[in-house]
């Protein structure tokens, strides 16, 4: 079973525009992390919030954690064809727990 | 650094037969996890090992199961193929599991099972 569910499903914006993505999760945890996946490759670690943590900032990206609604968003600015890709968030509830992903976002963008 | 390595990249079994996957983690980590993605169920947690211990598992059926050697390298077996095996199975590696430290995937092996 999924820990995470993203949403929107899919997303296609144009290049330039911003791109957000919603994380909701059922359980506590030790901290989120957002991950990318080009087609029928591995998964990227992009960028790892902890649960004491609101926000968080790399280059593009903008992170924010709310876990009074158990939820987390990834904001990407500016974005370029080359974001294309699925966005996954991954729950890591801490100690030899694995760490459990969303169902994904699937977003275009076109150039 | 040389990254996740997972062989073989495309393997085509039929129902019934066996398979073994392998993986070389990042040269110093210890943990070692495995997923499998599928369209329906997305990303399912297999197994982590962890320093040749396998310290939690998904669920999965006894025909999923695997094993870690001493220099950190991995391999998972799948006996008694189904169809629904059908996959793409991912490989990570990390320094440690549950830590907050990152996950470093491969690139997958991909099983048709025909």
């Amino acid at each position: 079973s999924q820990q995470g569910e993203e949403d929107p499903q899919a997303l296609s914006i144009q290049e330039g525009e911003n791109a957000t993505m919603n994380c909701s999760y059922k359980t506590s945890i030790n901290n989120l992390q957002w991950y990318r996946q080009n087609s029928g490759r591995g998964l990227v670690h992009l960028i790892l919030i902890r649960s004491n943590e609101r926000e968080k900032h790399s280059g593009r990206l903008r992170v924010t954690l709310d876990t009074s609604k158990k939820s987390s968003s990834l904001l990407i600015t500016a974005s370029r064809a080359a974001d294309t890709a699925s966005y996954f968030c991954a729950t890591d509830t801490g100690g030899y727990q694995k760490v459990t992903f969303g169902t994904g976002t699937k977003l275009q963008v076109i150039p | 650094k040389a990254g996740v390595t997972q062989t073989p990249r495309y393997l085509i079994k039929t129902r019934g037969q066996q398979v073994t996957l392998s993986c070389s983690p990042i040269s110093g980590h210890r943990s070692v996890s495995w997923y499998q993605q599928t369209p329906g169920q997305g990303l399912q947690f297999l197994f982590e090992y962890f320093s040749e211990t396998q310290r939690n598992k998904g669920n999965f059926p006894g025909r999923f199961s695997g094993r870690q050697f001493s220099n950190s390298r991995s391999e998972m077996n799948v006996s008694t193929l189904e169809l629904g095996d059908s996959a793409l199975y991912l490989c990570a590696s990390s320094f440690l599991l549950g830590e907050g430290s990152p996950l470093h995937f491969g690139n997958g092996t991909r099983l048709t099972v025909t």
